[in-house]
């Protein structure tokens, strides 16, 4: 089982559109959450971090962790083309990172 | 401030020849990470130094090794490629100010072995 399971999409919404992503875990012992943004060609960018459980808002990007069922989501209200890109979850276990395998959105304008 | 450099960009090598990839971390971060990306998945982690030494591993062979230098530089080298070493092959610095888990990566080298 791996570590850190993500819904692969790919996903195709609407400009103005709310996009949803989720990751599942397996190690209880992650107490560190991100969301990590990948345009094509590009290293990953860090878009949100959050600690333990609860929800944590940065403008239109919304990240929430649910410990208890080992689920972590993302949304992204009034989404943009420029939101189009590569979404990966990762967990942190102390010195390393453990990434899903990322689901790719595509914003249509 | 600057961010990750990596370099080069791209590589193409052949199978059983020698690799190294270089990156220079963000102004101040002393700890380096190395990922490797195949094309549709997630970054593996590959190992991460701190103060030029090797601080954690993943699950890769021996024949991918690394080195920090003291401006906190960094080198992965790989030896005897294999076809699956194909890869984006990222890096990863860490600000001491922060949390050891926010790290900020590179633009990525993408080698392809044939």
């Amino acid at each position: 089982q791996k570590e850190v399971e993500q819904d692969p999409g790919p996903l195709s919404v609407p400009e103005g559109a709310i996009v949803s992503l989720n990751c599942t875990y397996s190690n209880s012992a992650f107490q560190y959450f991100m969301w990590y943004r990948q345009y094509s060609r590009k290293g990953p960018e860090l878009l949100m971090y959050t600690y333990s459980s609860g929800n944590k808002e940065d403008g239109r990007f919304t990240a929430q962790v649910d410990k208890s069922s080992k689920y972590i989501s993302l949304f992204i209200r009034d989404s943009q083309p420029s939101d189009s890109a590569t979404y990966l979850c990762a967990q942190s276990d102390d010195y390393k990172l453990s990434f899903g395998a990322g689901t790719t959105v595509t914003v249509r304008a | 401030e600057t961010g990750v450099t990596q370099s080069p960009t791209h590589l193409i090598k052949t199978r059983g020849q020698q690799v190294t990839l270089r990156c220079s971390s963000q102004s101040g971060h002393n700890t380096v990470s190395w990922y490797q990306q195949a094309l549709g998945q997630g970054p593996q982690f590959i190992f991460q130094y701190y103060r030029e030494e090797e601080n954690g591993r993943g699950n890769f062979p021996p024949r991918f090794s690394g080195l920090q230098f003291p401006n906190y530089s960094s080198e992965l080298n790989v030896n005897a490629l294999e076809l699956d070493d194909s890869a984006l092959y990222l890096c990863a610095s860490t600000d001491p100010g922060q949390d050891q888990e926010t790290q900020y990566f590179g633009p990525g080298t993408r080698l392809l072995v044939l």
